[in-house]
């Protein structure tokens, strides 16, 4: 089975806090994802990585940043968090071409204080 | 852009009844089309797809149509159970290499015994 794994649950941190959120995937899958999932708003994505070292911007980049050093690792980083920050946040993975089917973690819900 | 509408939540049934979540989508191309489900405390999980019109995507005893006249692609299952009580998002995807996904905003399904 595909396991997509994400560091941690429930993450509580202060506003101007550096955050890492960290996701990797044991499927050799060359495509991974990072979404942010509000109530009302579904999910948007906000970076993907087609593989090692690439990154592309999603829908609502701004305050996020990635880093993908290897390919079954993909993180998140907040460079200086803010309340507005407060959501889900969750990884997916997938192989490359078209229409194949996105693995998703649990999930990791960060909040913002 | 592309976008997908799906109905409002929550939809709240007893169980074996028939359930119906409306799904419409704007696009520009031939877009192909995912229902996802997520479990309480899970991420999200791939129920069905489908690619291109008038095919018919299934599993687990949900069913939808791509209805290209229409632009929809209503999720059915003739007879609910507690353990369907979910969020469920519909989702299109352009067909692009990156393999992107355009979420709704997710309908939250509660069976009651």
């Amino acid at each position: 089975d595909v396991k997509v794994t994400q560091s941690s649950r429930y993450l509580v941190k202060r506003t101007g806090e550096k955050v890492f959120l960290e996701c990797v995937q044991d499927m050799d899958h060359e495509n991974m994802f990072w979404y942010r999932q509000d109530p009302g708003l579904g999910l948007r994505l906000i970076y993907f990585s087609y593989d090692v070292k690439m990154k592309e911007k999603g829908d609502i980049p701004e305050g996020y940043s990635v880093s993908r050093e290897k390919k079954e690792r993909f993180s998140l980083i907040l460079e200086s968090a803010s309340t507005n920050q407060t959501s889900m946040y969750l990884c997916a993975s997938s192989t490359a071409g078209v229409l194949n089917t996105q693995y998703f973690g649990p999930g990791t819900r960060l909040t913002v204080l | 852009g592309d976008s997908v509408t799906q109905m409002e939540g929550p939809v709240t049934l007893s169980e074996e009844a028939f359930l119906t979540i409306n799904c419409t989508y704007t696009a520009t191309g031939y877009p192909s089309l995912f229902w996802y489900v997520q479990y309480p405390g899970e991420g999200l999980q791939l129920l069905l797809k489908a690619t291109k019109a008038d095919d018919k995507g299934s599993n687990k005893g949900f069913e939808a149509t791509y209805r290209k006249e229409t632009t929809s692609f209503h999720l059915e299952k003739g007879s609910v159970q507690v353990s369907d009580s979910a969020v469920y998002f519909c989702a299109l995807s352009d067909g692009g290499a990156t393999n992107k996904l355009i979420f709704g905003t997710g309908t939250l399904l509660a069976v009651q015994p």
